[in-house]
C-alpha cells in the first residue's frame, strides 16, 4: 500500500463549480497534513495545512481531515481557470516527523 | 515571506562531471530537503538535514551526497553525473518537525 494515494485525474470542473480533491494515507499515526499546488514547470506551493479532525477554511479553500478514515480532502469553491494545476497531498512520515510523504498529485482542469 | 533560492534554474552537464546544486533559505529554518521530481514518479526525497552538519538519507540517496556547513545553505552534490540523474531538483526548508515545507523554484538538470 502506498503511503499517500491520490487519484491522478484529470479532474475537470466548470468555472464557478466546487472542485473536490481527495487523498488517503496509510499511517494511522500521522499528525500533519498539507496541500500543495503545482503549476506545470513550477515548484510546489503550499496552499493549506491541517492538524486536527474537521474542516479548516482559508478563502476559497477548505481542507477536511478525517483521521478515523485516514482521509484528507481539499475543496476549492468558485473554481477559476487559474486553479488549473496539479494538487499534491503530503503527510508527515513515521518516526522523526521531519520528512513528508507526497502523493503523486491530482491534475485539476477548470474549464471556462 | 519565506524565500528559498536555488543557484540555477537550468543546468546542462556532461556524464561523469561533478555537479553542485546550491540552496539557500532566509527564514532561519532548522530543516532542509532535497527532492527530485520525474514524470510519473512524483517527488522523491534524496536527503534531508535537520541541523547544521547533520544529514539523513532519504529514499534515493545513491549517487548523491549533501553538505550543510551553515544553517541557511544546503548543497546537493552529484559525485559523477549520469544520464539517469536528468531531472528537476527541488530544495525545500521547514521550520521544524511536523511543519510545512517551502520549496525553491527548482533546478532542471540535464546530463548528456
Amino acid at each position: 500500500q502506498k503511503e499517500v494515494e491520490q487519484n491522478s485525474g484529470p479532474l475537470s470542473v466548470p468555472e464557478g463549480a466546487i472542485a473536490s480533491l481527495n487523498c488517503t494515507y496509510s499511517d494511522r499515526g500521522s499528525q500533519s497534513f498539507f496541500w500543495y499546488r503545482q503549476y506545470s514547470g513550477k515548484s510546489p506551493e503550499l496552499i493549506m495545512f491541517i492538524y486536527s479532525n474537521g474542516d479548516k477554511e482559508d478563502g476559497r479553500f477548505t481542507a477536511q481531515l478525517n483521521k478515523a478514515s485516514q482521509y484528507v480532502s481539499l475543496l476549492i469553491r468558485d473554481s477559476q481557470p487559474s486553479d488549473s494545476a496539479t494538487y499534491l497531498c503530503a503527510v508527515n512520515r513515521k518516526g522523526s516527523g521531519y520528512a513528508l510523504n507526497f502523493g503523486k498529485g491530482t491534475s485539476l482542469l477548470v474549464t471556462p | 515571506d519565506v524565500k528559498v533560492t536555488q543557484s540555477s534554474r537550468y543546468l546542462v552537464k556532461r556524464t561523469g562531471e561533478k555537479v553542485f546544486l546550491e540552496c539557500v533559505q532566509d527564514m532561519d529554518h532548522e530543516n532542509m530537503f532535497w527532492y527530485r521530481q520525474d514524470p510519473g514518479l512524483g517527488l522523491r526525497l534524496i536527503y534531508f538535514s535537520y541541523d547544521v552538519k547533520m544529514k539523513e538519507k532519504g529514499d534515493i540517496p545513491e549517487g548523491y551526497s549533501v553538505s550543510r556547513e551553515k544553517k541557511e545553505r544546503f548543497s546537493l552534490i552529484l559525485e559523477s553525473a549520469s544520464t539517469n540523474q536528468t531531472s528537476m531538483y527541488l530544495c525545500a526548508s521547514s521550520p521544524g518537525r511536523f511543519y510545512e515545507q517551502y520549496f525553491g523554484p527548482g533546478t532542471r538538470l540535464t546530463v548528456t
